[in-house]
């Protein structure tokens, strides 16, 4: 079965980069793009980006044009989001979700990203 | 970029209502809309895509209807444990945007 399990909570100070992993398993890692999706506290859903596993090509959206990379590792069929420049407003949960021919059908289970001085 | 509105951004039923939510694309996006259910301190689950497709797994009383800019998400008959945030998420153009998400509770 499909699984994508991403690494622990963070804190991280202002001005600080975090880096965010979600291990696949269950499927042909290449064969799906890979989504990042972040929520902050009681707020609703913001889609970041995606990779294609395959090729490593990326798309990000404007908003986090500059600050945001993702790259992957197909190795140890892992993807990974990293945020640089931290602000407190990038409190967030930070969610992977892999494509299934344009929706996001499974998910991580989150990783809260804590920005605090 | 793409805004989805989705409304009510609240809503407030009884077991057993007919409850709808809306949600309206700034241009056309075809059919390329999708609906999800987040349950509080969980992630987001597919409940249907491509505007009217059920995902696998997911109750018959979640539907969803519509094409082009306006789309609809109904649950036919509300149950106790729906009670969840839902959000619309469009796939036709990267970003892929989302609903601010319409929370639902039991009266």
């Amino acid at each position: 079965q499909v699984q994508l399990v991403q690494s622990g909570a963070e804190v991280k100070k202002p001005g600080a980069s975090v880096k965010v992993s979600c291990k696949a398993s269950g499927y042909t890692f290449t064969g799906y793009y890979m989504h990042w999706v972040r929520q902050a506290p009681g707020q609703g859903l913001e889609w970041m980006g995606r990779i294609s596993p395959n090729s490593g090509g990326t798309n990000y959206a404007q908003k986090f044009q500059g600050r945001v990379t993702m790259t992957r590792d197909t190795s140890i069929s892992t993807a990974y989001m990293e945020l640089s420049s931290l602000r407190s407003d990038d409190t967030a949960v930070y969610y992977c979700a892999r494509d299934m021919r344009l929706r996001l059908g499974y998910w991580g289970q989150g990783t809260l990203v804590t920005v605090s001085s | 970029d793409i805004q989805m509105t989705q409304s009510p951004s609240s809503l407030s039923a009884s077991v057993g209502d007919r409850v709808t939510i809306t949600c309206q694309a700034s241009q056309d996006i075809s059919n390329y809309l999708n609906w999800y259910q987040q349950k509080p301190g969980k992630a987001p689950k597919l409940l249907i895509y491509d505007a009217s497709n059920l995902e696998t797994g997911v109750p018959s009383r979640f539907s969803g209807g519509g094409s082009g800019t306006d789309f609809t998400f109904t649950i036919s008959s509300l149950q106790p444990e729906d009670i969840a945030t839902y959000y619309c998420q469009q796939c036709d153009n990267l970003p892929y945007t989302f609903g601010q998400g319409t929370k639902l509770e039991i009266k």
